[in-house]
């Protein structure tokens, strides 16, 4: 167990919706990161957070926006939902310095299909 | 680019076999280098790390050394188990990126008794 929890672990829903993912990170840890996990894309990173303020962009696109929250909780909410974003997305902490190249902890993932 | 290259999989061996997974990175600076495993229907686990040139990680068995003379982070294991079939993810970080990891592709690893 890793200490970090996602929640849910399983969202099914349809092209055009709306959903909202969940992460707690380890305590103590100040940094949360999101990736997303595909068949034809991999591993990518799409956004850091650290202490509640936006650390890092990458690959997000603009339908996907995230937040992290005073009790350092994070949400990544994805809009206007497509069949590709039919993915497993993965938060991580760690970093409880800003920058710092330390261990991420991945949590379990939310499995999300788009129908 | 800042991007990660590893030996394309599936691999499949028998227990006790010899595992080497390779992997090539490519920088700018000076990255942290990561092998993490994923079990099936589960997410990443750290493996080994090591933050900088001809450092050593190590844990389960499992070795990689960081070699920045020719930019891999190979990863190695004496004798393979069952349990250790996996997917297999080499990843660096840089320091003034802010952490974030930069996975290659994954090997899938299946280790028949």
């Amino acid at each position: 167990d890793s200490g970090v929890t996602q929640t849910p672990k399983h969202l099914i829903t349809a092209t055009g919706q709306r959903v909202t993912l969940r992460c707690s990170p380890r305590s103590g840890d100040l940094s949360v990161y999101w990736y997303q996990q595909s068949l034809d894309q991999g591993l990518q990173f799409l956004i850091q957070y650290y202490n509640g303020e936006e650390r890092a962009k990458g690959n997000i696109l603009e339908r996907f926006s995230a937040q992290q929250f005073p009790d350092l909780h994070s949400e990544l909410n994805l809009s206007s939902l497509e069949l590709g974003d039919s993915a497993l997305y993965f938060c991580a902490s760690g970093g409880r310095l800003a920058g710092n190249t330390d261990t991420q902890y991945f949590g379990p993932g939310t499995r999300l299909t788009v129908l | 680019g800042n991007s990660v290259t590893q030996m394309e999989g599936p691999v499949t061996l028998s227990e006790e076999a010899f595992l080497t997974i390779n992997c090539t990175y490519t920088a700018t600076g000076y990255p942290s280098l990561f092998w993490y495993v994923q079990y099936p229907g589960e997410g990443l686990q750290l493996l080994l790390k090591a933050t900088k040139a001809d450092d050593k990680g190590s844990n389960k068995g499992f070795e990689a050394t960081y070699r920045k003379e020719t930019t891999s982070f190979h990863l190695e294991k004496g004798s393979v188990q069952v349990s250790d079939s996996a997917v297999y993810f080499c990843a660096l970080t840089l320091y003034n990126q802010g952490g974030k990891l930069i996975f290659g592709q994954g090997t899938e690893l299946s280790v028949k008794p």
